[in-house]
């Protein structure tokens, strides 16, 4: 089947405008998680998402930063008045259940202007 | 926070050399994973090691889990320039639950 899906690839906004990231996560999977990964860094924990259970948000940087997820289907990560330092990868990946390999999409790179 | 960290930071090997990148977490895990990420885009599994195995061989990868020491390492054998990427190691459960935490990568680079 089709593999982690994120939308757009690539996102340049304006700061202090609000972005939206979608991820389709593969049919079934019932964890979700979101990553940041600035220039040459590592993967930066954002949030995760486990079937019907309160989502981990403890590694939301801000309250400008949110996601939600619809059941066990799509997600999206929402940004408010972006700032420079927004300016990553984000990347989003699914897993079918919690302590088993995740799959990841190809990211969204996302430039704040 | 990082629950892992590589060593070493960079590598830099010629083809048909080995190479060999550590791992250190710090709770306790009940598996640990290494992926691959090419071009700074999505991230690739490799192969999941269990706390109840020491060793793990997949192809020309090689793993090994330490848990007295919280540490791991991954061997490429026969490396080839198409083994350049970067590498990291992630555990479920770094700083509480059920999260897959990552370290903070190793940068492969084989030359020909």
């Amino acid at each position: 089947g089709a593999g982690v899906s994120q939308s757009p690839s690539n996102k340049v906004t304006e700061k202090g405008k609000d972005v939206e990231l979608r991820c389709d996560p593969i049919s079934g999977h019932t964890a979700l998680y979101w990553y940041r990964q600035r220039l040459g860094q590592g993967l930066e924990f954002l949030i995760y998402f486990q079937g019907n259970s309160a989502p981990d948000k403890s590694g939301l940087p801000s309250d400008r930063f949110s996601a939600e997820r619809t059941g066990e289907s799509v997600s999206t990560l929402t940004i408010q008045r972006t700032q420079q330092e927004d300016s990553a990868v984000y990347l989003c990946a699914s897993s079918p259940r919690t302590v088993t390999e995740a799959f990841f999409g190809q990211g969204t790179r996302l430039t704040v202007v | 926070s990082q629950q892992g960290e590589e060593d070493p930071q960079a590598l830099s090997i010629q083809e048909g050399e080995n190479a060999t990148m550590n791992c250190s977490y710090k709770t306790s895990i009940n598996n640990l994973q290494w992926y691959r990420q090419n071009s700074g885009r999505g991230l690739v599994h490799l192969i999941l090691i269990r706390s109840n195995e020491r060793e793990k061989h997949s192809g020309r990868l090689r793993v090994t889990l330490d848990t007295s020491k919280k540490s791991s390492s991954l061997l490429i054998t026969a490396s080839r320039a198409a083994d350049t990427a970067s590498y990291f190691c992630a555990t479920p459960g770094g700083g509480g639950g059920n999260k897959l935490t990552f370290g903070t990568g190793t940068q492969l680079k084989v030359e020909l």
